[in-house]
């Protein structure tokens, strides 16, 4: 969706290295979300903003981490302690709620591959 | 814990035929949202229901939400080469959480 950023595309990580992933969105939209994609899943909620400054886990928040430190952007790091993060992440914006209260707009994506 | 089931995982009809896919929650939702997904893009939103029987309309599609509040479905009459991709449909539950299905994957035999 226009105004909603991810970088970059593909990236790829070696054992044991931390990565972290763009989002930056130019919609002022308050709150943005961190979603894995696994190929014939659906989404999972990794992490959620609802105003800088704040975060909440959200049901596979183990080895990711993320900081809220602008209203317009919103990285995620995948830590080493993630042992399996080869997938498709998304990054999302929303209104303020709580994710299934409004609809989200998707960024294109990361794909990120381990080496 | 709580799934939210979507079936067929893949449908395969000619085009011009309809096609449906169907939800279903073990519990009651407070609102189900579709997407849809084309090949290598990401989830486009198309639509949120939040009332028991609700039903609307998008030129070729309807969807629908159950009276129980546990399952919803997308029906597209006369399906077109622009049609194809993967439909989520993502409830919400009493615990305010989002829970996605995993997605019906949809191709057009032209």
């Amino acid at each position: 969706d226009g105004g909603i950023t991810q970088s970059p595309k593909y990236l790829f990580r070696k054992e044991g290295q931390n990565v972290t992933l763009s989002c930056e969105q130019n919609l002022n939209h308050d709150a943005m979300y961190w979603y894995r994609q696994d190929p014939g899943q659906g989404l999972r909620l990794i992490y959620y903003s609802q105003i800088v400054n704040d975060f909440q886990k959200g049901d596979i928040a183990e080895g990711y981490s993320v900081s809220r430190e602008k209203k317009e952007s919103f990285p995620l790091t995948v830590t080493s302690a993630q042992k399996n993060p080869t997938a498709f992440y998304l990054c999302a914006i929303g209104g303020r709620g709580l994710p299934g209260n409004q609809p989200q707009h998707f960024g294109d994506g990361t794909r990120l591959s381990i080496l | 814990g709580q799934q939210v089931m979507q079936i067929p995982q893949y449908q395969h009809v000619q085009e011009g035929e309809d096609f449906t896919t169907y939800c279903n929650s073990s519990t009651t939702l407070s609102n189900i949202q579709w997407y849809k997904q084309r090949p290598g893009g990401h989830p486009v939103f198309l639509i949120q229901l939040v009332k028991s029987g609700e039903v609307k309309k998008q030129k070729r599609l309807t969807f629908q939400f159950g009276e129980a509040k546990k399952n919803s479905s997308l029906h597209i009459t006369a399906t077109q080469t622009t049609d194809v991709g993967t439909y989520f449909c993502a409830g919400r539950n009493r615990d305010d959480k989002i829970i996605f299905g995993k997605g019906t994957r949809l191709h057009i035999l032209p």
